[in-house]
Protein backbone atom coordinates (compact mmCIF):
# COMPACT_ATOMS: atom_id res chain seq x y z
CA UNK A 1 0.00 0.00 0.00
CA UNK A 2 1.14 3.53 -0.36
CA UNK A 3 2.36 5.73 2.11
CA UNK A 4 1.19 9.07 3.19
CA UNK A 5 1.82 11.68 4.77
CA UNK A 6 -0.62 14.34 6.55
CA UNK A 7 0.08 17.41 9.22
CA UNK A 8 0.77 16.11 12.71
CA UNK A 9 -2.06 18.52 14.02
CA UNK A 10 -4.58 20.93 12.76
CA UNK A 11 -6.97 23.73 14.90
CA UNK A 12 -10.53 24.78 13.41
CA UNK A 13 -13.06 26.78 14.91
CA UNK A 14 -16.43 25.53 15.84
CA UNK A 15 -18.99 25.64 12.69
CA UNK A 16 -15.98 26.70 9.98
CA UNK A 17 -14.83 24.09 7.89
CA UNK A 18 -11.68 21.63 8.84
CA UNK A 19 -9.68 20.81 5.60
CA UNK A 20 -7.34 17.88 5.90
CA UNK A 21 -4.67 17.46 3.64
CA UNK A 22 -3.38 13.95 2.82
CA UNK A 23 -0.11 13.20 0.47
CA UNK A 24 0.03 10.32 -1.25
CA UNK A 25 2.37 10.35 -4.61
CA UNK A 26 3.61 6.84 -4.68
CA UNK A 27 -0.48 5.89 -5.08
CA UNK A 28 -1.36 3.36 -7.82
CA UNK A 29 -3.57 2.90 -10.29
CA UNK A 30 -6.31 0.83 -8.55
CA UNK A 31 -5.39 2.27 -4.98
CA UNK A 32 -8.55 3.82 -3.45
CA UNK A 33 -7.92 6.96 -0.39
CA UNK A 34 -9.93 6.14 2.66
CA UNK A 35 -10.01 8.11 5.60
CA UNK A 36 -10.89 7.22 9.28
CA UNK A 37 -10.81 8.99 12.18
CA UNK A 38 -10.35 7.94 16.17
CA UNK A 39 -12.14 9.66 18.83
CA UNK A 40 -9.87 9.48 21.79
CA UNK A 41 -9.37 6.34 23.01
CA UNK A 42 -12.23 4.23 20.73
CA UNK A 43 -11.73 2.30 18.11
CA UNK A 44 -11.58 3.96 14.45
CA UNK A 45 -14.82 5.04 12.53
CA UNK A 46 -14.60 5.01 9.07
CA UNK A 47 -15.64 8.27 7.40
CA UNK A 48 -15.00 8.17 3.49
CA UNK A 49 -13.33 6.79 0.23
CA UNK A 50 -12.76 7.50 -3.38
CA UNK A 51 -10.79 6.23 -6.19
CA UNK A 52 -10.14 9.14 -8.02
CA UNK A 53 -14.09 11.06 -8.33
CA UNK A 54 -14.88 13.33 -5.76
CA UNK A 55 -17.25 12.02 -2.88
CA UNK A 56 -19.38 13.27 -0.37
CA UNK A 57 -21.50 11.66 2.39
CA UNK A 58 -23.31 12.72 5.21
CA UNK A 59 -20.06 12.97 7.46
CA UNK A 60 -17.66 14.52 5.27
CA UNK A 61 -16.56 15.62 1.48
CA UNK A 62 -13.81 13.98 -0.38
CA UNK A 63 -11.57 16.33 -2.81
CA UNK A 64 -9.06 14.19 -4.84
CA UNK A 65 -6.88 15.80 -7.02
CA UNK A 66 -6.73 15.11 -10.62
CA UNK A 67 -3.67 13.40 -10.26
CA UNK A 68 -4.43 11.47 -7.51
CA UNK A 69 -1.31 12.37 -5.53
CA UNK A 70 -3.37 14.18 -2.82
CA UNK A 71 -6.45 14.71 -0.79
CA UNK A 72 -8.03 16.63 1.16
CA UNK A 73 -11.04 15.77 3.82
CA UNK A 74 -13.29 18.67 4.53
CA UNK A 75 -15.66 18.66 7.38
CA UNK A 76 -17.84 21.18 6.20
CA UNK A 77 -19.32 22.59 9.77
CA UNK A 78 -16.64 21.54 12.48
CA UNK A 79 -17.98 20.72 15.91
CA UNK A 80 -16.36 20.13 19.13
CA UNK A 81 -17.63 16.26 18.79
CA UNK A 82 -15.43 16.13 15.40
CA UNK A 83 -11.85 16.29 17.42
CA UNK A 84 -10.22 13.72 16.94
CA UNK A 85 -7.01 11.54 14.84
CA UNK A 86 -8.27 11.14 11.14
CA UNK A 87 -6.08 8.93 9.17
CA UNK A 88 -5.24 8.80 5.66
CA UNK A 89 -5.16 5.50 3.98
CA UNK A 90 -4.07 4.15 0.75
CA UNK A 91 -5.27 0.71 -0.24
CA UNK A 92 -6.49 -1.73 -3.03
CA UNK A 93 -10.40 -2.49 -2.14
CA UNK A 94 -10.43 -5.56 -3.29
CA UNK A 95 -7.78 -7.80 -2.07
CA UNK A 96 -9.41 -10.69 -1.52
CA UNK A 97 -7.29 -11.47 1.51
CA UNK A 98 -9.21 -8.75 3.13
CA UNK A 99 -9.40 -5.21 3.79
CA UNK A 100 -5.90 -4.89 5.79
CA UNK A 101 -5.34 -1.31 6.73
CA UNK A 102 -1.95 0.27 7.14
CA UNK A 103 -2.42 3.21 10.08
CA UNK A 104 0.32 6.02 10.11
CA UNK A 105 0.30 8.93 11.92
CA UNK A 106 -2.85 10.97 11.41
CA UNK A 107 -3.77 14.28 11.85
CA UNK A 108 -4.76 15.22 15.23
CA UNK A 109 -7.78 17.83 14.92
CA UNK A 110 -8.87 19.87 17.63
CA UNK A 111 -11.65 21.81 17.18
CA UNK A 112 -12.08 24.72 19.44
CA UNK A 113 -15.20 26.66 21.10
CA UNK B 1 -20.73 -0.86 16.06
CA UNK B 2 -21.54 -4.25 14.03
CA UNK B 3 -21.92 -6.32 16.95
CA UNK B 4 -18.47 -6.36 18.08
CA UNK B 5 -17.29 -7.50 21.58
CA UNK B 6 -13.71 -7.39 22.75
CA UNK B 7 -12.93 -8.65 26.30
CA UNK B 8 -11.42 -8.44 28.95
CA UNK B 9 -11.51 -4.37 28.43
CA UNK B 10 -9.02 -4.05 31.18
CA UNK B 11 -5.93 -6.77 32.27
CA UNK B 12 -3.16 -6.18 34.26
CA UNK B 13 -0.96 -8.91 33.93
CA UNK B 14 2.74 -9.76 34.87
CA UNK B 15 5.78 -10.39 32.59
CA UNK B 16 6.26 -14.31 31.43
CA UNK B 17 2.55 -14.82 31.91
CA UNK B 18 0.05 -16.11 29.01
CA UNK B 19 -3.04 -14.22 28.43
CA UNK B 20 -5.87 -14.61 25.76
CA UNK B 21 -8.09 -11.91 23.98
CA UNK B 22 -11.19 -12.61 22.52
CA UNK B 23 -13.04 -10.97 20.29
CA UNK B 24 -16.58 -12.00 19.33
CA UNK B 25 -18.79 -11.02 16.62
CA UNK B 26 -22.45 -11.54 16.01
CA UNK B 27 -22.85 -11.06 12.37
CA UNK B 28 -20.87 -13.64 10.76
CA UNK B 29 -18.21 -11.50 8.96
CA UNK B 30 -15.91 -13.54 7.14
CA UNK B 31 -12.86 -11.39 7.34
CA UNK B 32 -11.46 -10.61 11.26
CA UNK B 33 -8.09 -8.54 12.18
CA UNK B 34 -6.54 -7.97 15.51
CA UNK B 35 -4.40 -4.81 16.08
CA UNK B 36 -2.08 -2.63 18.37
CA UNK B 37 -1.85 0.74 18.84
CA UNK B 38 0.90 2.55 21.15
CA UNK B 39 1.00 5.55 22.63
CA UNK B 40 0.75 8.38 20.01
CA UNK B 41 0.88 5.77 17.06
CA UNK B 42 -1.46 4.38 14.84
CA UNK B 43 -2.96 1.30 14.58
CA UNK B 44 -0.57 -1.84 13.57
CA UNK B 45 -1.80 -5.47 12.42
CA UNK B 46 -1.13 -8.09 13.86
CA UNK B 47 -3.14 -11.14 12.70
CA UNK B 48 -6.10 -11.46 11.09
CA UNK B 49 -8.52 -14.19 9.34
CA UNK B 50 -10.56 -15.01 6.38
CA UNK B 51 -12.29 -17.61 7.41
CA UNK B 52 -12.40 -20.40 9.82
CA UNK B 53 -9.16 -21.87 10.46
CA UNK B 54 -7.37 -19.49 8.30
CA UNK B 55 -5.19 -17.27 9.67
CA UNK B 56 -2.57 -15.21 8.34
CA UNK B 57 0.60 -12.58 9.37
CA UNK B 58 0.68 -8.54 9.87
CA UNK B 59 3.24 -6.62 10.17
CA UNK B 60 3.48 -7.17 14.36
CA UNK B 61 3.19 -10.57 14.51
CA UNK B 62 5.97 -12.04 16.77
CA UNK B 63 5.01 -13.08 20.11
CA UNK B 64 1.47 -13.10 19.52
CA UNK B 65 -0.51 -16.45 18.13
CA UNK B 66 -4.26 -16.51 17.21
CA UNK B 67 -7.21 -18.89 16.44
CA UNK B 68 -10.85 -18.92 15.20
CA UNK B 69 -12.55 -22.38 15.66
CA UNK B 70 -16.13 -20.46 14.99
CA UNK B 71 -16.87 -17.88 12.78
CA UNK B 72 -17.75 -15.60 15.72
CA UNK B 73 -14.61 -15.60 17.78
CA UNK B 74 -11.14 -14.54 17.02
CA UNK B 75 -8.34 -15.14 20.01
CA UNK B 76 -5.10 -13.35 20.09
CA UNK B 77 -2.92 -15.22 22.44
CA UNK B 78 0.22 -13.94 23.96
CA UNK B 79 2.29 -17.09 25.27
CA UNK B 80 4.60 -14.97 27.59
CA UNK B 81 3.60 -11.98 27.93
CA UNK B 82 6.57 -9.03 27.84
CA UNK B 83 6.02 -5.36 28.73
CA UNK B 84 6.92 -4.32 25.22
CA UNK B 85 3.23 -5.67 24.35
CA UNK B 86 1.51 -2.99 26.89
CA UNK B 87 -0.50 -1.59 24.41
CA UNK B 88 -4.33 -1.06 23.75
CA UNK B 89 -5.25 -4.23 21.44
CA UNK B 90 -8.36 -3.70 18.54
CA UNK B 91 -10.40 -6.18 16.97
CA UNK B 92 -12.09 -5.08 13.79
CA UNK B 93 -14.06 -6.88 11.08
CA UNK B 94 -14.60 -6.08 7.17
CA UNK B 95 -18.04 -5.66 5.77
CA UNK B 96 -19.11 -6.99 2.61
CA UNK B 97 -19.87 -4.73 -0.36
CA UNK B 98 -18.95 -1.45 -1.88
CA UNK B 99 -17.24 0.61 1.06
CA UNK B 100 -15.37 -2.92 2.40
CA UNK B 101 -14.84 -0.92 5.70
CA UNK B 102 -13.49 -1.95 8.74
CA UNK B 103 -15.44 -1.44 12.22
CA UNK B 104 -13.75 -1.82 15.65
CA UNK B 105 -14.16 -3.01 18.50
CA UNK B 106 -13.97 -1.14 21.87
CA UNK B 107 -10.54 -2.33 22.65
CA UNK B 108 -8.60 -3.72 25.04
CA UNK B 109 -6.15 -2.05 27.52
CA UNK B 110 -3.36 -4.47 28.60
CA UNK B 111 -0.78 -3.90 31.01
CA UNK B 112 2.30 -5.84 31.87
CA UNK B 113 4.29 -5.78 34.76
Amino acid sequence: DAKTTQPPSMDCAEGRAANLPCNHSTISGNEYVYWYRQIHSQGPQYIIHGLKNNETNEMASLIITEDRKSSTLILPHATLRDTAVYYCIVRVAEETSGSRLTFGEGTQLTVNP
Amino acid sequence: DAGITQSPRHKVTETGTPVTLRCHQTENHRYMYWYRQDPGHGLRLIHYSYGVKDTDKGEVSDGYSVSRSKTEDFLLTLESATSSQTSVYFCAITTPGQNNEQFFGPGTRLTVL
